[in-house]
């Protein structure tokens, strides 16, 4: 059983394009991330929730919004998609904010 | 902001080999973790430290939180070739505070 599931796996759009990105745990963690991972493979945060809550908001575009309408799951929608978009995004999951995090196997983005 | 340095950026071993990984930062960390990724997927955990001076082991991987509480180091014993990969060290200030990653090694291992 997967425990940090994330669909779609693949994801190419066009530039200008609003999409979402979906996010699943099944180990009854409370708190959930977001993560762009870029093409030199360095990894930041974006955002996390705990409990549906927002805790954590980096320096991200307003363009990504967040979305958590359960603790077990926690939803990207990107709006007017741009070229610097492009990246893997993964979703991660954690007991609490100071355990060790459960990632997910990403979405890799393409902007064409 | 926060930084931890993980370097070189790529390291090639001989399959049996030994190697050493280490993580700096200027600040202070309460607890260090050990991640690997392999192509095509997310970062697994490796192992976990949360006390300066810990020293754990996983299999053949052994980790330490460094006793200033601004390094680590990951030690990997007698390579395969699924050792390949990249490692990244993550880092957490506080409690309720981000993770914050290394830029990662890459790990190469020859038969």
């Amino acid at each position: 059983d997967t425990a940090v599931s994330q669909t779609p796996k693949y994801l190419v759009t066009q530039m200008g394009n609003d999409k979402s990105i979906k996010c699943e745990q099944n180990l009854g963690h409370d708190t959930m991330y977001w993560y762009k991972q870029d093409s030199k493979k360095f990894l930041k945060i974006m955002f996390s929730y705990n409990n549906k809550e927002l805790i954590i908001n980096e320096t991200v575009p307003n363009r990504f919004s967040p979305k958590s309408p359960d603790k077990a799951h926690l939803n990207l929608h990107i709006n007017s998609l741009e070229l610097g978009d492009s990246a893997v995004y993964f979703c991660a999951s954690s007991q609490s904010l100071n355990q060790p995090q459960h990632f997910g196997d990403g979405t890799r983005l393409s902007i064409l | 902001g926060q930084q931890l340095n993980q370097s070189p950026q790529s390291m090639f071993i001989q399959e049996g080999e030994d190697v050493s990984m280490n993580c700096t930062s200027s600040s202070i960390f309460n607890t260090w973790l050990w991640y690997k990724q392999d192509p095509g997927e997310g970062p697994v955990l490796l192992i976990a430290l949360y006390k300066a001076g810990e020293l754990t082991s996983n299999g053949r991987l052994t980790a330490q939180f460094g006793i200033t509480r601004k390094d680590s180091f990951l030690n990997i014993s007698a390579s395969i070739p699924s050792d390949v990969g990249i490692y990244f060290c993550a880092g957490q200030a506080g409690a309720n505070s981000k993770l914050t990653f290394g830029k990662g090694i890459t790990l190469s291992v020859r038969p």
